[in-house]
């Protein structure tokens, strides 16, 4: 079947824009995480949902990043004025559950703000 | 485009050789770690997984060893081929079920 996608793969804007970024799990899978890779680095986790809801935001920068789910399905990362550290590779994840929780993750986006 | 692991560790094994990838954790509470293969431009790819309550597990070509005493990871790839050249990443699961990523190493495969 199909695998975790995101889009857009690449996306430049400029400091202080709006940008968000989606990702679709693959089908039935109720856990779903984001995650930021700089380069040279390991990914760091942002934000986990269980479904609809956020079980852990732990990760989020600062109030600039939102992340919301609310279907359970699909999900969309936000950020706002955005700032060049900002640029990273973001991944998201999704898992059939907490139990089964072998994370699949998707190509990620590559955000670059100029 | 950019590739991941341009500043990282990198082995280098002649092709038909054995690799060995070695990784520190954090937590001694971690009960669950992978590790994944990295490629540019793409996300990360599970490899293997063990559970705190084993100390080596097996998959095809691939090994992994855990050493709880000294917080302590390996990948073990036999016969490496071309297409293992990757960064690889241990991760370990905390209690919340997020993965802490630990620092990669880029693996170069001469042929």
């Amino acid at each position: 079947g199909a695998g975790v996608s995101q889009t857009p793969s690449n996306k430049v804007t400029e400091k202080g824009k709006y940008v968000e970024l989606r990702c679709d799990p693959i089908s039935g899978h109720t856990a779903l995480y984001w995650y930021r890779q700089s380069l040279g680095q390991g990914p760091e986790f942002l934000i986990y949902f269980q479904g609809t809801g956020a079980a852990d935001d732990s990760g989020l920068p600062n109030d600039r990043f939102f992340a919301v789910r609310p279907e359970g399905s699909v999900s969309t990362l936000k950020i706002q004025r955005t700032e060049r550290g900002d640029s990273a590779v973001y991944l998201c994840a999704s898992s059939k559950d907490r139990v089964n929780n072998e994370q699949f993750f998707g190509p990620g986006t590559r955000l670059t703000v100029l | 485009g950019e590739s991941v692991g341009l500043h990282l560790p990198t082995l280098s094994v002649q092709e038909g050789d054995n690799s060995i990838i070695n990784c520190a954790y954090s937590n001694s509470a971690s009960d669950y770690f992978i590790w994944y293969k990295q490629e540019s431009g793409k996300g990360p790819q599970f490899i293997i997984d063990i559970r705190s309550n084993m100390d080596k597990r097996q998959g095809q070509r691939v090994t992994v060893l855990l050493n709880k005493t000294v917080k302590h990871l390996s990948l073990q790839i036999a016969a490496t081929q071309p297409g293992d050249s990757a960064v690889y990443f241990c991760a370990e699961m905390d209690s919340s079920y997020k993965l802490i990523f630990g620092s990669g190493t880029r693996l170069l495969v001469r042929p």
